[in-house]
Formats: C-alpha cells, sequence, structure tokens
C-alpha cells in the first residue's frame, strides 16, 4: 500500500466552481502535511501546510481528518488559474519519512 | 532572492552511461533534497541531507546512484549506469531546516535511450 494516495482526476470544474479532493495516508504516525502546486512541467510550489486540523488561505481550505486518515483540499470560487496538479505531502518527523503522492489534478474551465 | 539552481535543465544519455546533476541551495538553507518525478507520479525522495550528512537515502538505488553535498553547500547527484527507467525529472529542493517548506529548483529532465 502506498504512503499516500489520492484520486489523480482530472477534476475538470468551471470557473467559480467549488472543488474538493482527498489525499490518504497510510501511516497513522504521520504527524505534519502539506499540499503542494505544480504546473505542467514546472516545479512543485508551496501552497499550504496542515499542523493540527486544518487550515485556510483565501481560497483555499485544508482540513485534516486524523480518525479517517486523510486530508481534504477545497478551493473556492475556481479560477482558471487554479488549474494544476496539486500534491499532498505526509510527514513523519520521528523517523524522518516525508512522502509524496501522485498528485490531483485539476482543470478549471471558462 | 535567487531561488535553488539546478543544471542542467535537459539531458540525454544512451544506457549504460554516467550523469551527473548539480544542484546550488539557496544561500542558508541546510536541508537538502533530491527527488526523482517519472511522468504522472509524485516526487520519490531519493536522498536527504542535514548541511553534509546524509538524514534519508533509503529510497536511493545505491548499485547506480550516489550523491553528495561537500562543505554543506552544492550538491551533486550522479548515475552510473544509466538505465532505460532512469528517465524522469530529477529535482532539487532546499529548506531552511527539516521539514519546513521546501524551496524546488526547475529541477533535469533526463532521458535515457
Amino acid at each position: 500500500r502506498k504512503e499516500v494516495e489520492q484520486d489523480p482526476g482530472p477534476f475538470n470544474v468551471p470557473e467559480g466552481a467549488t472543488v474538493a479532493f482527498n489525499c490518504t495516508y497510510s501511516n497513522s504516525a504521520s504527524q505534519s502535511f502539506f499540499w503542494y502546486r505544480q504546473d505542467c512541467r514546472k516545479e512543485p510550489k508551496l501552497l499550504m501546510s496542515v499542523y493540527s486540523s486544518g487550515n485556510e488561505d483565501g481560497r483555499f481550505t485544508a482540513q485534516l481528518n486524523r480518525a479517517s486518515q486523510y486530508i481534504s483540499l477545497l478551493i473556492r470560487d475556481s479560477k482558471l488559474s487554479d488549474s494544476a496538479t496539486y500534491l499532498c505531502v505526509a510527514l513523519l518527523i520521528n523517523d524522518y519519512k516525508l512522502s509524496f503522492g501522485a498528485g490531483t489534478t485539476v482543470t478549471v474551465r471558462a | 532572492e535567487a531561488g535553488v539552481a539546478q543544471s542542467p535543465r535537459y539531458k540525454i544519455i544512451e544506457k549504460r552511461q554516467s550523469v551527473a546533476f548539480w544542484c546550488n541551495p539557496i544561500s542558508g538553507h541546510a536541508t537538502l533534497y533530491w527527488y526523482q518525478q517519472i511522468l504522472g507520479q509524485g516526487p520519490k525522495l531519493l536522498i536527504q541531507f542535514q548541511n553534509n550528512g546524509v538524514v534519508d537515502d533509503s529510497q536511493l538505488p545505491k548499485d547506480r546512484f550516489s550523491a553528495e553535498r561537500l562543505k554543506g553547500v552544492d550538491s551533486t547527484l550522479k548515475i552510473q549506469p544509466a538505465k532505460l527507467e532512469d528517465s524522469a525529472v530529477y529535482l532539487c529542493a532546499s529548506s531552511i531546516l527539516a521539514y519546513n517548506e521546501q524551496f524546488f529548483g526547475p529541477g533535469t529532465r533526463l532521458t535515457v535511450l
């Protein structure tokens, strides 16, 4: 079983819509999580860190559910520029274990 | 502020040849990471350095891959000999401390023929 699993999508949504997707992690001892955004043929860039139950930054909201071992990312009022692949990262600090998911692709259409 | 620099940006080699990649992290960043990203997959951590010491190299294929970070600054990743399945983008990232926000370089796109 993979450490971090994501629905690959693609999620095709119209501008202004809300889109949400999950990331599940296998190790219950994972302590911190990150969402990175990766544009086509570009390097990943940090979107958001999640250390406790969740985080919110403008139109982006991340929620952590430790009981069910998943992190969700919700994008409100989608913009064309939100089209990208969103990578989930789980971190096991004590074991120095850092795992990326394969990413969820979101395409926002006009 | 200058970002993470990598070179070369592209490399095409034949299988069984050797190749080396170079990374210059952001100044002052103690932690440096090398990732392999195969098309359609997420980045896979190959090796993590804290200053010039190795923290995690559990996923580095040590029979053909090697990496070093002399003086705790620049790093090189070498593949010798290359296989077809090594075709991927090799990303270097750095962070101020382990597990803080990682800043990625533009990557080196390797094609093995």
